[in-house]
């Protein structure tokens, strides 16, 4: 779906490591962001961007950070990962056309033991 | 702010049975809404928009400014309707605008 491939698909690391997930698009899509999913809270916008070198915070941005230094890739870092950030990571994709829908990934399942 | 409410965690039908799974909304401007599913090991992907008025899978969401909803409703459910559904909201047509999710109703259709 808009060749949207997230990695790792799975993770287990350690409370206070960093962590870096990865999400590359081949559709040269414009927007994309990226979303965590938790159970009874549906999906949490966590930072976005609208293009390279744009990006902004979503609602649950804090202990996050992100990158996008080129259109095709867009890097979501947890400086110091906690517990409570255990979730499944979505990114999703959006090109720039009028009521163009959402795209999304596979996911990514990030335990923090 | 703009709010997603699906009130039902989870809805269990029979076959053949009518199955509506209500979305309720908060948005201070005009939005667009959308329903998006997840079946079992596929990715999200988006099932049906207001804008479109359209009919999918055999499933209909009427937007109701009034009572600020957009229930999602399907007649007849199928064992292959099982999956997350999620009801979203946008502040905007245009591209870019951010979607914010409801907390998700998952469907499980019984033979």
């Amino acid at each position: 779906d808009a060749g949207i491939t997230q990695s790792p698909r799975h993770k287990v690391t350690e409370t206070g490591t960093p962590v870096t997930l990865r999400c590359h698009q081949t559709e040269n899509h414009r927007y994309m962001y990226w979303y965590r999913q938790d159970p009874g809270h549906g999906l949490r916008l966590i930072h976005y961007s609208y293009g390279v070198k744009d990006t902004d915070k979503g609602e649950v941005s804090d202990g996050y950070s992100v990158s996008r230094s080129k259109t095709e890739d867009f890097l979501l870092t947890l400086e110091s990962a906690t517990s409570s950030q255990t979730s499944v990571y979505f990114c999703a994709t959006e090109d720039s056309s009028y009521n163009s829908p959402l795209h999304f990934g596979n996911g990514t399942r990030l335990t923090v033991t | 702010a703009q709010r997603v409410t699906q009130p039902e965690k989870l809805l269990s039908v029979f076959k053949g049975a009518p199955v509506e799974l209500k979305c309720n909304y908060s948005y201070s401007g005009s939005p667009e809404l959308f329903w998006y599913v997840q079946y079992s090991r596929q990715r999200l992907q988006l099932l049906l928009r207001h804008i479109s008025r359209e009919s999918i899978k055999g499933f209909t969401a009427d937007l109701n400014k009034g009572e600020t909803s957009f229930h999602l409703k399907k007649p007849f459910a199928q064992e292959e309707d099982s999956a997350m559904y999620y009801c979203a909201l946008s502040g905007s047509k245009a591209a870019g605008n951010k979607l914010t999710f409801g907390g998700g109703t998952r469907v499980l259709v019984k033979p």
